[in-house]
């Protein structure tokens, strides 16, 4: 049981240059949830999706897109990365019932130069 | 809206003093359920506790301890006789109760960096 992984664990960008970020849990959940960290900021929302097939922005979704495909992965894409796109991100999912905790991912360490 | 304060950036302190870290929240829901997740210097987040907004009573766990106040919208962590290795940003979160197409989104405060030095 890997809980949910992250690929990959660095990245360095070019502006302009497109990317996806992998997302993929093994816990069977139907929830899972996109975050970016940046200093001072705590995390925040960029997307998010409640099932196979759903997704929704959240609180900082410009300049990303998701696609769950399936429901043990949810992809983050870049089509144009940014300089301001530099940061941390986070994937986590959850059970649909109640009112559980996220489980995280390691991270991706993303640097846009 | 809804609105996590965590208004310690920083704290220091020495191996076995105790400590307090403060949230403040801000929702309109009245059912809702706060956490609490600790991010060690390796970068992953740790899950540390789950309180739902009906559920008042104090909580202890080994050298932590949880104190949710709904009058003053506080759940503050207090983490006795600290050690090294509890140095980490801890966040505090808060999320909407489930129902009726509510997704349980997380909203984290800006995170408070315990060093506790030897």
């Amino acid at each position: 049981n890997a809980g949910v992984t992250q690929t990959p664990k660095f990245r360095v960008l070019k502006t302009g240059q497109s990317m996806t970020l992998l997302c993929a849990q093994d816990m069977n959940h139907e929830y899972m949830y996109w975050y970016r960290q940046d200093p001072g900021m705590g995390l925040r929302l960029i997307h998010y999706s409640v099932g196979e097939g759903t997704t929704a922005k959240g609180e900082v979704p410009d300049g990303y897109n998701v696609s769950r495909l399936k429901k043990q992965n949810f992809l983050l894409g870049l089509e144009s990365a940014a300089p301001s796109q530099t940061s941390v991100y986070f994937c986590a999912s959850r059970r649909r019932l109640a009112n559980n905790e996220q489980f995280f991912g390691p991270g991706t360490r993303l640097t846009v130069l | 809206a809804q609105k996590v304060t965590q208004a310690q950036t920083e704290i220091s302190v020495v191996e076995k003093e105790d400590v307090t870290l403060d949230c403040v929240y801000e929702t309109r829901d009245t059912t809702y359920y706060l956490f609490w997740y600790k991010q060690p210097p390796s970068g992953e987040l740790v899950f540390l506790i789950r309180r739902n907004s009906f559920d008042e009573q104090n909580e202890i766990s080994g050298r932590y301890s949880w104190n949710f106040q709904k009058s003053t919208s506080s759940f503050n962590f207090t983490i006795t006789a600290s050690q090294v290795v509890d140095s980490a940003v801890y966040f505090c979160a808060l999320s909407e109760a489930m129902g009726g197409g509510a997704t349980n989104k997380l909203i984290f405060g800006t995170g408070t960096l315990l060093a506790v030095q030897p």
